[in-house]
C-alpha cells in the first residue's frame, strides 16, 4: 500500500531534550516536505526537499533541521524544543515538485 | 511568501444545500490544489487545476481556477453529511506549496 508514515504520533516531551520525528515514503517519491498546523495559522510548510541531499527552508524553519540522506526517509529534528513548538505536523511527499502530495497521518507534539 | 485567503473560515448548513468555499490570492500559482481533512488525519487530495479557467467536476464537487490563476472556487451541490470536513486549498509556486487557512465544513442531518 502507498503510504506516509511517521513516527511517533503522539509525543510529550520537555523544553531542551532532542527530539527526531521520523517520515518515511514508499512511492519512491523525490519531493518530501514537513509542515506544521497550528489553529488559526492553518498549514505552514517547514523545509521541504527537491532529492536526496538537497534541503531548503520553508516559510517557519526557526528551531528545526532536517536531512535527507536516502530517498524515502526525511526526518524532522528539532534540537531544542520549545512551548512554541507544540503543534501537528506533518510529513508529506509527492513524485516531484510540490504537487499532488500524499500526507502522512501527523505527529501531535507537546513541549512543556 | 505568498498568501492564500480562504472563505468562509467556517461553515455550518443544512444536508442537501448548496455551497461555495473561496481562495484568493494576488499570486500567480503554477497549479491550485484542493485538499479535505478529517479529524485527526493528514489531508487528502481532492483535485489538481492547473489551467486558467479550467473547471473539473468530482462528483457533486465543482473547482474552477481562475483565468488569471491566482484564485479558485470550490462548489458542493447538495451537501451530505459525508462532506463534513476541513478544506484547504493550496497554491504550488516552483518549490513550495502555499495553504490557506481552511474552511471548516459541518453538513447537518
Amino acid at each position: 500500500e502507498a503510504q506516509v508514515t511517521q513516527n511517533p504520533r503522539y509525543l510529550i516531551t520537555v523544553t531542551g531534550k532532542k527530539l527526531t520525528v521520523t517520515c518515511s515514503q514508499n512511492m519512491n517519491h523525490e519531493y518530501m516536505s514537513w509542515y506544521r498546523q497550528d489553529p488559526g495559522l492553518g498549514l505552514r510548510q517547514i523545509y521541504y526537499s527537491m532529492n536526496v541531499e538537497v534541503t531548503d527552508k520553508g516559510d517557519v524553519p526557526e528551531g528545526y533541521k532536517v536531512s535527507r540522506k536516502e530517498k524515502r526517509n526525511f526526518p524532522l529534528i528539532l534540537e531544542s524544543p520549545s512551548p512554541n513548538q507544540t503543534s501537528l505536523y506533518f510529513c508529506a511527499s509527492s513524485f516531484w515538485g510540490p504537487y499532488e502530495q500524499y500526507f502522512g497521518p501527523g505527529t501531535r507534539l507537546t513541549v512543556t | 511568501t505568498q498568501l492564500l485567503e480562504q472563505s468562509p473560515q467556517f461553515l455550518s448548513i443544512q444536508e442537501g444545500e448548496n455551497l461555495t468555499v473561496y481562495c484568493n490570492s494576488s499570486s500567480v500559482f503554477s497549479s491550485l490544489q484542493w485538499y479535505r481533512q478529517e479529524p485527526g488525519e493528514g489531508p487528502v487530495l481532492l483535485v489538481t487545476v492547473v489551467t486558467g479557467g479550467e473547471v473539473k467536476k468530482l462528483k457533486r464537487l465543482t473547482f474552477q481556477f481562475g483565468d488569471a490563476r491566482k484564485d479558485s472556487s470550490l462548489h458542493i451541490t447538495a451537501a451530505q453529511p459525508g462532506d463534513t470536513g476541513l478544506y484547504l486549498c493550496g497554491g504550488a509556486g516552483s518549490y513550495q506549496l502555499t495553504f490557506g487557512k481552511g474552511t471548516k465544513l459541518s453538513v447537518i442531518p
